[in-house]
């Protein structure tokens, strides 16, 4: 069964507005870390923000916030202030097991998203 | 912060021939390496885990003896595609895990393997 959905293959967004890619999950571990990527077609994975599954609090790391909705078992994406170098295809992923045990487990994919921003 | 090196970044063989894709952690030790494969404009599917000093762990539908994993080192991590077929082509890449809580996955740049 897939553990982590996002049902968005491509979004676009104006340049400047804020755009939410959609990821929920599946998993029936009450310690999970809930991750994000952007892959530009360089191919590198690049970190963008990380949610763990007893944070309090949403979290941010600069134009990028995670909407976190644990009872609905979804972790969105929100990019504020959407920029050119944006377009790329951003991935949801899952951590299985809690803190300190991420040495075991390996991160499971959604399917992705494509980003195109446009001037 | 942590870097992980993967030589090389495309590489082009011939069918038949042996491909080594190598994963290197460049200042932390890589208690965990694992493996994933990427076909075009799909999501990374995990090949391999592998812990450093013991056989790797493939998942199901991976063909372990065709690709062979060896972590040798905490530093050194290595994929070899044997008798590489043009199905093999995809875009690998390893991500290493250093044992810290909460992130600690650092990514390869990725290989991109194609097999004519």
């Amino acid at each position: 069964a897939q553990k982590i959905t996002q049902t968005q293959p491509g979004m676009f967004v104006q340049e400047k507005e804020a755009v939410t890619l959609d990821c929920t999950y599946d998993t029936s571990d009450p310690s999970y870390g809930l991750f994000w990527y952007k892959q530009p077609s360089s191919g590198e994975m690049i970190f963008l923000i990380y949610q763990g599954s007893y944070d309090q609090q949403n979290a941010t790391e600069g134009r990028y916030s995670l909407n976190f909705q644990k009872a609905r078992k979804s972790a969105n994406l929100v990019i504020s202030a959407s920029q050119l170098g944006d377009s790329a295809m951003y991935f949801c992923a899952m951590r299985e097991g809690g803190p300190g045990s991420n040495s075991g487990y390996a991160l499971n994919f959604g399917k992705g998203t494509s980003l195109l921003v446009t001037p | 912060g942590a870097v992980v090196s993967q030589h090389p970044s495309r590489v082009i063989c011939k069918s038949g021939t042996s491909v080594k894709i190598e994963c290197r952690s460049l200042d932390f030790q890589a208690t965990t390496m694992f493996w994933y494969r990427q076909f075009p404009k799909k999501s990374l599917m995990l090949m391999a885990t592998s812990n450093e000093g013991s056989k790797a762990t493939y998942e199901q539908g991976v063909e372990k003896d065709k690709f062979l994993i060896n972590h040798a080192s905490l530093t050194l991590s290595t994929l070899t595609v044997t008798s590489a077929h043009p199905e093999d082509s995809s875009f690998y890449i390893c991500s290493a895990s250093s044992g810290s809580p909460d992130y600690g996955y650092t990514f390869g740049s990725g290989t991109r393997l194609t097999v004519v």
